[in-house]
């Protein structure tokens, strides 16, 4: 069983759309997160929720919605999709104690055209 | 805010040479970990430090916690083309919920 899966692995779609990513977590975690990998491969933060609770937004734009049903999930809703969101979006998990491990999905790489 | 850097961004080695990258931080870190990412996959945990001067080894590799836990370095001995990827330092100093990664080092190694 993956620990972390998000969906769709690829996503193509044209400036202005709506997209949604999907990201469920099975390892009982409490913490999940978002990251944007750019071209240059930096990880940078954009969301963390604890037990369904938005902890980090790091001045994400408001265009990008994250929504937790539950813990085991983080979906990630984006708007008016722009070039520049074009990157590739990992969702992860971690427990907060002892080890601070995170588990990354395998990825989904957007590109808007 | 808090910042960590890597250094360096990239390095091509010969396959059997030694490989270092360090992490540094502006302020003290609660503790630091480590992630390798293949190329076209994502980061995978390598190790957590949290002791000042920690040193763990995993093989080949070295990791070392700096005695005032403002930095971190990875050693490679002798690599091998398996361990072609970009390696990450991370740490969730401050809050629990955060976890920011450095900028990362890539390494390539040929035959």
């Amino acid at each position: 069983d993956t620990a972390v899966s998000q969906t769709p692995k690829y996503l193509v779609t044209q400036m202005g759309n709506d997209k949604s990513i999907k990201c469920e977590q099975n390892l009982g975690h409490d913490t999940m997160y978002w990251y944007k990998q750019d071209s240059k491969k930096f990880l940078k933060i954009m969301f963390s929720y604890n037990n369904k609770e938005l902890i980090i937004n790091e001045t994400v734009p408001n265009r990008f919605s994250p929504k937790s049903p539950d813990k085991a999930h983080l979906n990630l809703h984006i708007n008016s999709l722009e070039l520049g969101d074009s990157a590739v979006y990992f969702c992860a998990s971690s427990q907060d104690w002892p080890v601070l491990e995170a588990f990354f999905g395998q990825g989904t790489r957007l590109t808007v055209v | 805010g808090q910042q960590v850097m890597q250094i360096p961004q990239y390095q091509h080695v010969q396959e059997g040479e030694d490989f270092t990258t360090y992490c540094n931080s502006s302020t003290t870190l609660s503790n630091i970990q480590w992630y390798k990412q293949r190329p076209g996959g994502h980061p995978v945990f390598l190790i957590q430090l949290v002791k000042s001067g920690e040193v763990k080894k995993q093989k080949r590799l070295t990791f070392q916690f700096g005695e005032a836990k403002k930095n971190s370095s990875l050693h490679i001995t002798a690599t091998q083309t398996t361990d072609v990827g970009t390696y990450f330092c991370a740490d969730n100093t401050g809050t629990a919920s955060k976890l920011t990664f450095g900028t990362g080092t890539r390494l390539q190694v040929t035959l």
